[in-house]
């Protein structure tokens, strides 16, 4: 069974960092590319940051480009989010997502709230 | 960027009866199209991909159809546990888009 456990949310500062943690298992994780996916309360889907299998290759929605850093550890299963210069409205919940045979994803973590505010 | 417009907003049917969910693309995105629902609390869950196949274990009363800019997600005999949120997303350009969602609720 395919399990993404996100991890690492919280309560920060605006202009403060959080790095946030997907644990994966059920699948062959080194296999697959891999997303973050976020949602503002109350609000709709949003697309951050997407990261081929090997992690050569990123993409980054504009609203995070340059402060937001994906990676992944193949050894360990894990997707990995490093948010830098948060804002107020960085404020949302973020899943991880499991990219399937195209750019669409088939499996969703719980997700992770992250809060931004002083 | 590709913006997805959903249409409408809110829909209110009644169990059993039909509903039909509408995406536009602001350019062509051949048929380069996913569905999810989403119902409170949950993450979203893939239901079309490909703008008309559906995804593992998916209830065939769910389907997609469409392409190019123009695309429906048609839910034939709802059931109670269907009255959710639905998004669509492309996948044929970065960076990736969703739709604002199209708020399912019971009439």
């Amino acid at each position: 069974e395919v399990q993404l456990l996100e991890s690492g949310g919280g309560l920060v500062q605006p202009g403060e960092s959080l790095r946030l943690s997907c644990a994966a298992s059920g699948f062959t994780f080194s296999t697959y590319a891999m997303s973050w996916v976020r949602q503002a309360p109350g609000k709709g889907l949003e697309w951050v940051s997407a990261l081929s299998n090997s992690g050569t290759d990123t993409y980054y929605a504009d609203s995070v480009k340059g402060r937001f850093t994906i990676s992944r550890d193949n050894s360990k299963n894990t997707l990995y989010l490093q948010m830098n210069s948060l804002r107020a409205d960085d404020t949302a919940v973020y899943y991880c997502a499991k990219r399937s045979s195209a750019w669409y994803f088939d499996y969703w973590g719980q997700g992770t709230l992250v809060t931004v505010s002083s | 960027e590709i913006v997805m417009t959903q249409s409408p907003a809110t829909l209110s049917v009644s169990p059993g009866e039909r509903a039909t969910l509408s995406c536009r693309a602001s350019q062509s995105i051949s048929s380069i199209l996913a569905w999810y629902q989403q119902k409170p609390g949950q993450a979203p869950r893939l239901l079309i991909y490909g703008a008309s196949t559906r995804a593992t274990g998916i209830p065939a009363r769910f389907s997609g159809s469409g392409s190019g800019t123009e695309f429906t997600l048609t839910i034939s005999s709802l059931q109670s546990e269907d009255f959710a949120v639905y998004y669509c997303q492309q996948y044929n350009n970065w960076p990736l888009t969703f739709g604002q969602g199209t708020k399912l609720e019971i009439k």
